[in-house]
């Protein structure tokens, strides 16, 4: 009940394109849902993050959609961009521990 | 943003020997950390959390007594990793939380190798 289901496991997309991640959860009591990126080498960085009290948070190219009834919530990036090349995470948290997806390497062709 | 640092970025060590991983919130107090591992190509797992003034909380199946932590501050927290052996080499990675508690802040990592 604690995992968090997260798919593609890798995905590629062309320079403009929109990337779409998403993620599935099962205990209704997490409450918080953010995305990392993360670069070989170095730790997560947030990337955005929502709470089950919203459909959809915007923040520039970055937008997460979240499903409460369905336990679903994915990520969106529009206009991709080769540095948007890295692993992306999603996580849920009710306690401040936070449980990851298993991540997906995102490849931006030029 | 928050900044965590850690040190150091990389170690290799013999196996047997112990190293310590330090971890430190370099702009805010944090009277919790959080310690996670990552094996290559794969997810963050947390090993423990920190908490200053008391004992950590581990997860379930990490070792307390292989992986020893001191919050001795409100900006810093240690790792330990006692009579490291081969499979012990990951990439450790802390994270404090500054506005609250989910808002975390993740170190660059400190990736360990045990020859």
């Amino acid at each position: 009940q604690q995992q968090v289901k997260q798919s593609p496991q890798s995905l590629i997309v062309q320079k403009g394109g929109i990337s779409i991640i998403n993620c599935a959860y099962e205990n209704t009591a997490f409450d918080y849902f953010p995305w990392y990126q993360q670069f070989p080498g170095k730790g997560p960085a947030l990337l955005i993050a929502i709470r089950p009290d919203v459909s959809e948070k915007k923040e520039g190219r970055f937008t997460i959609s979240f499903n409460k009834s369905a336990k679903q919530f994915s990520l969106h990036i529009m206009d991709s961009q080769p540095g948007d090349s890295a692993t992306y995470f999603c996580a849920a948290s009710n306690t401040g521990k936070l449980i990851f997806g298993q991540g997906t390497t995102l490849q931006v062709k030029p | 943003g928050a900044v965590v640092s850690q040190h150091p970025s990389w170690v290799i060590c013999k196996s047997g020997t112990s190293v310590k991983i330090e971890c430190r919130s370099l702009d805010f107090q944090a009277t919790t950390m959080f310690w996670y591992r990552q094996f290559p190509k794969q997810s963050l797992m947390l090993m423990a959390t920190s908490n200053e003034g008391s004992k950590a909380t581990y997860e379930q199946g990490v070792e307390k007594d292989k992986f020893l932590i001191n919050h001795a501050s409100l900006t810093l927290s240690t790792l330990t990793v006692t009579s490291a052996h081969p499979e012990d080499s990951s990439f450790y990675i802390c994270s404090a939380p500054q506005t609250g508690p989910e808002t975390q802040y993740f170190g660059p990592g400190t990736r360990l190798l045990v020859l």
